[in-house]
Formats: C-alpha cells, sequence, structure tokens
C-alpha cells in the first residue's frame, strides 16, 4: 500500500471547519483513499473514503486532487468531541488486509 | 444497537498461559476481523471471517486460533502467551465484503509478562 504523510497535529476552533490534509504521492490507479480517526484508548472509527471524485457524508467530506497525490479530510463544524487523531491511509479496496495507520494528524478542536 | 463489544478490556498473562478473548457483534454482519495495534505499526490483521464457519489467516496468525460458530461472535484464543503477543486487540465487524467501512471494538489491552 501506498505510503501517507500527514502533519503531526492541527488546531481548530470549536464550530469552524477542519481541515485535515494528506499527500500519498505514490497512489497506484487502483488504491483508495480512506480516513480513520482513534480517541484516545478507544477503538478506530471509519469516517469516509473515495477513489478519485470528492465524497460526502454524514460526518466528513473527501476532497481528491485531481492528480490524486493529495488529499483532504474536511469536518465542516468541528466539536469538542472530534479532537483525535486523524489517519489517512490508502489501500486496494479489495477484501481485509492491513491498516497501516502511520502516525496521523492530531486534531486539538479548542473551545 | 451496542455494536461490536469485547471483553475484557485489560488482561495480564504469564508467559506460557492461554486465554480467549471476545468479540461479540448485534449488526448481523457477515464480515468480521482481528487486529493487533502496536506503536508505529499500525493495525495488523490477525485472522479474518466472511462468515459463520468461514475464517482465515491475516498477516501475523502465528500463536492466534479463531472460531466462527455464529454471526455474532468471533473469539480470539491465545494458545501459548508469550511477551511479543502484548498489544492492544482490537476487533472490527463490516457489512461489506472488501471489508470496507469497519466498525472497531473499545479493544482489549493485553501484557503478557
Amino acid at each position: 500500500d501506498a505510503k501517507t504523510t500527514q502533519p503531526p497535529s492541527m488546531d481548530c476552533a470549536e464550530g469552524r471547519a477542519a481541515n485535515l490534509p494528506c499527500n500519498h504521492s505514490t497512489i497506484s490507479g487502483n488504491e483508495y483513499v480512506y480516513w480513520y480517526r482513534q480517541i484516545h484508548s478507544q477503538g478506530p472509527q471509519y469516517i469516509i473514503h473515495g477513489l478519485k471524485n470528492n465524497e460526502t457524508n454524514e460526518m466528513a467530506s473527501l476532497i481528491i486532487t485531481e492528480d490524486r497525490k493529495s488529499s483532504t479530510l474536511i469536518l465542516p463544524h468541528a466539536t469538542l468531541r472530534d479532537t483525535a487523531v486523524y489517519y489517512c491511509i490508502v489501500r486496494v479496496k479489495t477484501g481485509a488486509n492491513n491498516l497501516f495507520f502511520g502516525t496521523g494528524t492530531r486534531l486539538t478542536v479548542i473551545p | 444497537n451496542a455494536g461490536v463489544t469485547q471483553t475484557p478490556k485489560f488482561q495480564v498473562l504469564k508467559t506460557g498461559q492461554s486465554m480467549t478473548l471476545q468479540c461479540a457483534q448485534d449488526m448481523n454482519h457477515e464480515y468480521m476481523s482481528w487486529y493487533r495495534q502496536d506503536p508505529g505499526m499500525g493495525l495488523r490483521l490477525i485472522h479474518y471471517s466472511v462468515g459463520a464457519g468461514i475464517t482465515d489467516q491475516g498477516e501475523v496468525p502465528n500463536g492466534y486460533n479463531v472460531s466462527r460458530s455464529t454471526t455474532e461472535d468471533f473469539p480470539l484464543r491465545l494458545l501459548s502467551a508469550a511477551p511479543s503477543q502484548t498489544s492492544v486487540y482490537f476487533c472490527a465487524s463490516s457489512y461489506t465484503r472488501d471489508f470496507n467501512e469497519q466498525f472497531f471494538g473499545p479493544g482489549t489491552r493485553l501484557t503478557v509478562l
């Protein structure tokens, strides 16, 4: 699976949009971009995934650049409960396999 | 719905002991998996199951056994615990064959002395 690079930490004011970037310049054509988050001492939580089109669900939006070498996860109205470590991973969408989370971005939402 | 539940939350074992980590889900998901999470190594897949009676090995299966007698339950058995198995263990379930949107349990923190 392709390697991803994320900033180690970010702050965001409560109620504002949180924009979390991810670089995946070596992504292959059949690899999807996934985002998970992990709140301290809890299990990972799936957020969203996409291949090349922008995606939106009830939690977030995913913007993937046209060359697919980077993406941005957007939490439109961050709350204190969104404070967590966010992981961007790329993987082939074919069954069970490892989820290499890397170091992720620690997002702190500030009141 | 309780989602995915795991017991125990914490466990300390001595080398050579055996134990079973319990995992249950009430979402009627066919697909379930066990991961271990170690610092800097992400989530490594131990075993997975695509339905009752069907299990398969993941990336790091040695030292672990699984069974899937019902859709709801997917226990992970440590046969003879070793210090290298000290880790946080997560069970997950999914309703998609590609293990796409996985729902994770709260984890079991295991220490082997």
